[in-house]
């Protein structure tokens, strides 16, 4: 059974930084392609990166320059380091396995908060 | 970059039919995908690839796309399908994912 496992959110003050992780169960994280989607409060679904089995990386416009995606094909798990935080990055934030070839994302997480507030 | 629109709000009687509209430029010849989001819960994925349904989305959840118009149909709306509906394509030019603004579904 797929599961995705979404951790490392919280409290955070702007400017500040975060980690989050996506520990991944019944599939391997190395050979699919993996993305984070977040949602502010109220709000609809953003797309925030993606990270293909090859190695490359995209970012939205939003967060180019300030996240990073990476994973560990050791830990089967995703990582979305967020650096230089605003209080615009407040959202629950899911990771998501994404079907090659078609694009849709087929699997998400139950999603971590993250708010940048002081 | 490119923009998907929904329409925010569309409202049926149980029973009959709901129909969400995704407009975007030239969206026909992308591939769309559907989401159905319920409240505090993650997207689940309704339908994919226009019209292709994962297995136990049921047969009511159905698409289309064509022109400048994508469509996710429910037939026989039930109370459980009240939720919060986006579209989502894969814009090849910049790489990037979009979705739609998202449609909120009330059953009457």
């Amino acid at each position: 059974e797929v599961q995705l496992v979404e951790s490392g959110g919280g409290l955070v003050q702007p400017g500040g930084s975060l980690r989050l992780s996506c520990a991944a169960s019944g599939f391997t994280v190395s050979s699919n392609y993996m993305s984070w989607v977040r949602q502010a409060p109220g709000k609809g679904l953003e797309w925030v990166s993606v990270i293909y089995s090859g190695g490359s990386t995209y970012y939205a416009d939003s967060v180019k320059g300030r996240f990073t995606i990476s994973r560990d094909n050791s830990k089967n798990t995703l990582y979305l380091q967020m650096n230089s935080l605003r209080a615009e990055d407040t959202a629950v934030y899911y990771c998501a396995r994404v079907r090659a070839g078609t694009y849709e994302l087929d699997y998400w997480g139950q999603g971590t908060l993250v708010t940048v507030s002081s | 970059s490119y923009v998907l629109t929904q329409p925010p709000s569309v409202s049926v009687a149980p029973g009959q039919t709901a129909r969400i509209t995704c407009g975007g430029n030239n969206i026909g010849s992308k591939s769309v995908h559907w989401y159905q989001q319920k409240p505090g819960q993650a997207p689940v994925l309704v339908v994919y690839d226009d019209s292709d349904r994962p297995s136990g989305i049921p047969e009511r959840f159905s698409g289309s796309n064509s022109g400048n118009t994508a469509t996710l149909t429910i037939s026989r709306v039930e109370a459980g399908d009240e939720a919060d509906y986006y579209c989502q394509v894969w814009d090849s030019s910049s790489d990037h994912y979009v979705f739609g603004t998202g449609t909120k579904v009330t059953v009457l």
